[in-house]
């Protein structure tokens, strides 16, 4: 299994709905969990970050669960401005790394 | 205030050529981070420094090579660039390893 992987979209919703993503990884003994947002020629920014079961901010909820090793996101009443690509970052495996690994991301385009 | 700030923001420069790319944060992080993002936008880690010391080195050719003067800079020399090397390259910081990290803005490279 790779290290993390996303389906790449893009996820093309209209504004209002409700989309959802998942993410898998591999390192069972991960701790900390991320989600950023990317826009075009633009920097990663911080999104979420999930340290339990999961975490909500405003329309954005992610959720973790360790026994099917996935993390999700899901982002309700879709704007406009949520069109992006979205990276799931997990610890690298290996013991002593202190590595984060990117996803290749999730592009969502939100329709008018 | 910018939190994190790279310079330059764009860099055109000729095959053979060495050139250098400065960050700085102003978070009072410990951990500061260099990755590229090549064409396919995968993200990929090259060097990690924490309180001045080197944690992270991936197999990066040794034309590149990372200084921290101090915990805020992290600086990237690259020497004799090749076509390979244009890529966009972030700087990032945490406030400690496997925390959620803070982007710059990228310098984007073309080596013509």
């Amino acid at each position: 299994r790779k290290e993390v992987e996303q389906d790449p979209g893009p996820f093309n919703v209209p504004e209002g709905a409700t989309v959802a993503f998942n993410c898998t990884y591999s390192n069972s003994a991960s701790q900390s969990f991320f989600w950023y947002r990317q826009d075009c020629r633009k920097e990663p920014k911080l999104l979420m970050s999930v340290y339990s079961s999961g975490n909500e901010d405003g329309r954005f909820t992610a959720q973790l669960n360790r026994a099917s090793q996935y993390i999700s996101l899901l982002i309700r009443d879709s704007k406009l401005s949520d069109s992006a690509t979205y990276l799931c970052v997990v610890p690298a495996r290996g013991g002593a790394t202190n590595k984060l690994i990117f996803g290749t991301g999730t592009l969502l385009a939100v329709q008018p | 205030d910018t939190a994190v700030s790279q310079t330059p923001k764009y860099l055109v420069t000729q095959m053979g050529n060495d050139k250098s790319i400065k960050c700085e944060q102003n978070l009072g992080h410990d951990t500061m981070y260099w990755y590229k993002q090549d064409s396919k936008k995968f993200l990929k880690i090259m060097f990690s420094y924490n309180n001045k010391e080197l944690i992270i080195n991936e197999t990066v050719p040794n034309r590149f090579s990372p200084k921290s003067p101090d915990k805020a800079h992290l600086n990237l020399h690259i020497n004799s660039l090749e076509l390979g090397d244009s890529a966009v390259y972030f700087c990032a910081s945490s406030q400690v390893a496997l925390y959620g990290q803070y982007f710059g803005p990228g310098t984007r490279l073309t080596v013509t």
